[in-house]
């Protein structure tokens, strides 16, 4: 079982959508959880992140975290062309040797007109 | 403020030859992480740098990879000698504190390819 499990997609939304994203992990002593945003050829650009359960909204974004079911969403509302990207879900722990992150493989997003 | 920076952008390299790559962290970053997305599969971690120090090596692949942070500052990691196994990107991420909820940032990648 892979620690972070993310559906590789392609997930494809009209614009003006709402695209919902979806992750597991498997590690229960996660405490931080993250979205990133990467363009193709480009690194990749946080655009979420959220520590407690419950939702955490920021604009078009709302992170979405559930401890007990190990379940971590991002919902994307009024989709855009310019959301089309691969979105990475990352869970980190923070360890006596650092705070590494543990990445899924990420979901493609694409949005269209 | 510039963002972290690497170096080259790409490397094209024969099987066992050597190849160094750069990560210029943000300025006034402690923690520097360097992470490696191999072809179809999850980025991954490879190691954490806490100013020169090695905090975290457990994600190395072997003793061909050997990084380094001189200073502090910015930090190399040399493949030698590389192997068809060793492509793909090298992502360098810089952050300030070393807390959980602390935001790692990454740098563009290099993308290396072993022939």
């Amino acid at each position: 079982q892979k620690e972070v499990e993310q559906n590789s997609g392609p997930l494809s939304v009209p614009e003006g959508a709402i695209a919902s994203l979806n992750c597991t992990y498997s590690d229960r002593v996660s405490q931080s959880f993250f979205w990133y945003r990467q363009y193709s050829g480009k690194s990749p650009e946080l655009i979420m992140s959220i520590y407690s359960n419950g939702d955490k909204e920021d604009g078009r974004f709302t992170a979405q975290l559930n401890k007990a079911s190990q379940y971590v969403s991002l919902l994307i509302r009024d989709s855009q062309p310019s959301d089309s990207a691969t979105y990475l879900c990352a869970v980190s722990r923070l360890t006596g040797g650092g705070n590494k992150l543990t990445f899924g493989t990420g979901t493609q997003l694409k949005v269209e007109l | 403020e510039a963002g972290v920076t690497q170096f080259p952008s790409h490397s094209v390299i024969e099987k066992g030859q050597t190849v160094t790559l750069r990560c210029d962290p943000i300025s006034g970053h402690d923690n520097l992480y360097w992470y490696r997305r191999v072809m179809g599969k999850e980025i991954k971690f490879l190691l954490h740098f806490v100013k020169e120090s090695k905090q975290d090596e457990s994600g190395m692949p072997n003793n061909r990879f050997l990084a380094e942070r001189t200073g502090g500052t910015y930090s190399t990691l040399k493949v030698q000698p590389a192997e068809l196994e060793d492509s793909g990107v090298y992502f360098c991420a810089s952050s300030q504190r070393r807390v959980e909820t602390d935001t790692q940032y990454f740098g563009p990648g290099t993308r290396l390819t072993v022939l």
